[in-house]
């Protein structure tokens, strides 16, 4: 029941900019959409979340479209480091409850 | 590092056989939930504990139940394993049921043969 769809794999080279999209057509308007990344099978990562306007942390980018039926991920500077998968997720908050759908992720391979 | 600790890290068990998998939740955190992962999907949610009530669950069979203790601390037992449990299993406590972020474990990989 995943609720984002996303490519399965991209590649960037190093130092530049990495743009990840993501669709989540179906969200819903109390839905927040996040991003986390996985390396190596070890725990997701947080990376960013937003709801209707665009983000920004010390790690990356966030842009929601206006109809917030698509966002994209932006890291600023890719490093070897940010090799790993990225996961587009649509996150369901109700009193007490949170729940992630997670799709099935994007393999970001930055190269040299 | 998140302060979320699962046990054991690795875990091979037969068909048919009962296994327990250990979550320590982040300090002050009293929300946690757990998700499966198969081998190149993404996290499937399990169920969430909040305050040691189960008060949500995803599509998976009774089988796989839970317990959270009154340190926040959390157990997910499976019984009658089978080949398709197979998965990387992650825990995530966060601060309170409605917490912007949930901080992951390094997971329990589970084979069942």
């Amino acid at each position: 029941d995943a609720k984002t769809t996303q490519p399965p794999s991209m590649d960037c080279a190093e130092g530049r900019a990495a743009n990840l999209p993501c669709n989540h057509s179906t969200i819903s308007g109390n839905e927040y959409v996040y991003w986390y990344r996985q390396i190596h099978s070890q725990g997701p990562q947080y990376i960013i979340h937003g709801l209707k306007n665009n983000e920004t942390n010390e790690m990356a980018s966030l842009i929601i479209t206006e109809d917030r039926k698509s966002s994209t991920l932006i890291l600023p500077h890719a490093t070897l480091r940010d090799t790993a998968v990225y996961y587009c997720i649509v996150r369901v908050a109700l009193y007490n409850f949170n729940k992630f759908y997670f799709g099935s992720g994007t393999k970001l391979n930055v190269k040299p | 590092e998140t302060g979320v600790t699962q046990s054991p890290t690795h875990l091979i068990k037969t068909r048919g056989q009962q296994v327990t998998l250990r979550c320590s939740s982040q300090s002050g955190h009293n929300t946690v939930s757990w998700y499966q992962q198969a081998l190149g999907q993404g996290p499937q949610f399990i169920f969430q504990y909040y305050r040691e009530e189960e008060n949500g669950r995803g599509n998976f069979p009774p089988r796989f139940s839970g317990l959270q203790f009154p340190n926040y601390s959390s157990e997910l037992n499976v019984n009658a394993l089978e080949l398709d449990d197979s998965a990387l299993y992650l825990c995530a406590s966060s601060l309170d049921g409605t917490s912007i972020e949930a901080f992951f474990g390094q997971g329990t990989r589970l084979t069942v043969v």
